[in-house]
């Protein structure tokens, strides 16, 4: 079975700092990882995913996330802040042993709330 | 590329009827995908096909039923609403490893 944790319900942070949202999982395999962004009344957008290789990875609106195989985390950060970042995250996480239709395991969500 | 679609954007239905929520993608994905998002819980998968004439269950099919007679189409059947199945209900659709979602169908069941 695999499970991803999102041990936050919601992160405060002030426009211009650095901002950290927390993410553990747990796979029988190697894992894929997975960031999503929600805006309100919008779908899941695709930030960023780890598959293999750099611990560091790179996504969309100057995100990254740090793959700690040891920790067994994936936590999504962003060097400075902005207000149109605030939103609702989502970890998510598959075993690297299952089949081509990639069943995902999402967290329950961390609302980021970035102010002035 | 119109990517994911879902149709109806909002939908109320009274206990016991039945409808289907509708998802399209135009993007020639082989998987696709239907989720639930509930508060507090996250998106919970409801079912999930590899390809065109498979489909398989994911973590709470009960309720639900599904097919995929082609790759553009994975529509999602409610045999019974009941007042549990009130949720937002999202489509996805993918070709390696990550997924992409539609705008997703609020359905309230009275």
């Amino acid at each position: 079975a695999q499970s991803v944790a999102q041990p936050e319900d919601q992160v405060n942070v002030a426009e211009g700092n650095p901002l950290t949202v927390k993410c553990t999982y747990s796979v029988s395999g190697n894992p894929y990882l997975f960031w999503y962004v929600q805006y309100p009344n919008r779908g899941l957008q695709f930030l960023l995913k780890y598959i293999t290789g750099d611990n560091l990875v790179k996504g969309s609106y100057g995100f990254e996330a740090e793959f700690n195989k040891s920790q067994t985390s994936f936590h999504l950060k962003k060097p400075s802040a902005l207000v149109s970042d605030s939103a609702l995250y989502f970890c998510a996480v598959r075993d690297a042993r299952t089949g081509t239709a990639s069943k995902l395991t999402f967290g329950t969500g961390t609302r980021l709330q970035v102010t002035l | 590329n119109a990517g994911v679609t879902q149709t109806p954007k909002f939908q109320v239905l009274k206990t016991g009827q039945s409808m289907t929520l509708q998802c399209a993608q135009d993007m020639n994905h082989n998987s696709m995908y239907w989720y639930r998002q509930d508060p507090g819980m996250g998106l919970r998968l409801i079912y999930y096909s590899a390809s065109e004439g498979t489909t398989d269950k994911g973590e709470v099919p009960n309720g639900y039923n599904v097919s995929r007679s082609t790759t553009e189409d994975f529509p999602l059947r409610l045999l019974s609403a009941a007042p549990s199945q009130t949720s937002v209900y999202f489509c996805a659709s993918s070709l390696s490893y990550e997924q992409y979602f539609g705008p997703g169908t609020r359905l309230t069941v009275t």
